[in-house]
């Protein structure tokens, strides 16, 4: 199993929807990431969070410690959202300052 | 503040063949990661600079794979001979922040195909 598990893996939407993206890990972190790969391979990130809630512009990104899920929301999804979106943890337990990846999940989002 | 810098962006090479690919960090970062990421899947780290020195390399099969970051700045990855599996996105990252709960900068990644 995974310490990093998303879900869905692949995603499609039509303009306009709102969309959630799971993402739940098995380890004891210190901090939760989201990126966003473009096609072509380039990685942005979104957010680091380790508690509440972030948000910036139509992106809004939650976490739960006691349940270790995160969510990546998307309001008023526009095609050009369509990439990879992964999620990350730094494990509270590491010194070495590393990421935890997930597999990513897929987004298409549809005009 | 100028990003990672990768080159190249694309490569294509015959298995056998050997390939190097370079990162320039942002200026000041000290820590220098190396990933390899296979199609469908999150970013595997292969190696961790922290600045000219190797702090993890459990995951780079030495046998063919090697990388170096002199004066820690810059950093090369090499691979001798490639292998049709070695066909990937490889991404470089840096990062600035001691501690926990940092962030990493990526690069644009490397296109690796191996025939």
């Amino acid at each position: 199993k995974n310490e990093v598990e998303q879900s869905p893996q692949n995603l499609t939407a039509q303009e306009g929807e709102f969309i959630t993206i799971n993402c739940s890990y098995s380890v004891g972190i210190s901090a939760l990431h989201w990126l966003q790969q473009h096609p072509g391979g380039g990685i942005v990130s979104l957010f680091m969070l380790s508690s509440g809630k972030k948000k910036h512009g139509r992106l809004i990104a939650t976490i739960n410690i006691q349940e270790k899920h995160s969510s990546l929301h998307i309001t008023a999804s526009h095609p050009r959202d369509s990439a990879v979106y992964i999620c990350a943890v730094s494990l509270s337990s590491g010194s070495a300052r590393q990421l935890t990846f997930g597999s990513g999940t897929q987004l298409t989002v549809l005009p | 503040e100028a990003g990672v810098a990768q080159s190249p962006r694309y490569k294509i090479i015959e298995k056998r063949q050997s390939v190097a690919f370079w990162c320039n960090p942002i200026s000041g970062h000290a820590t220098l990661y190396w990933y390899q990421q296979i199609l469908g899947q999150g970013p595997k780290l292969l190696i961790q600079f922290q600045n000219n020195g190797v702090v993890d390399d459990s995951q780079l099969p030495k046998d063919r794979f090697s990388a170096e970051r002199l004066k820690g700045v810059d950093s090369t990855l090499k691979i001798q001979p490639a292998k049709l599996e070695d066909s990937a996105v490889y991404l470089c990252a840096s990062s600035p922040i001691k501690g926990q709960g940092y962030e990493q900068y990526f690069g644009p990644g490397t296109r690796l195909t191996v025939t």
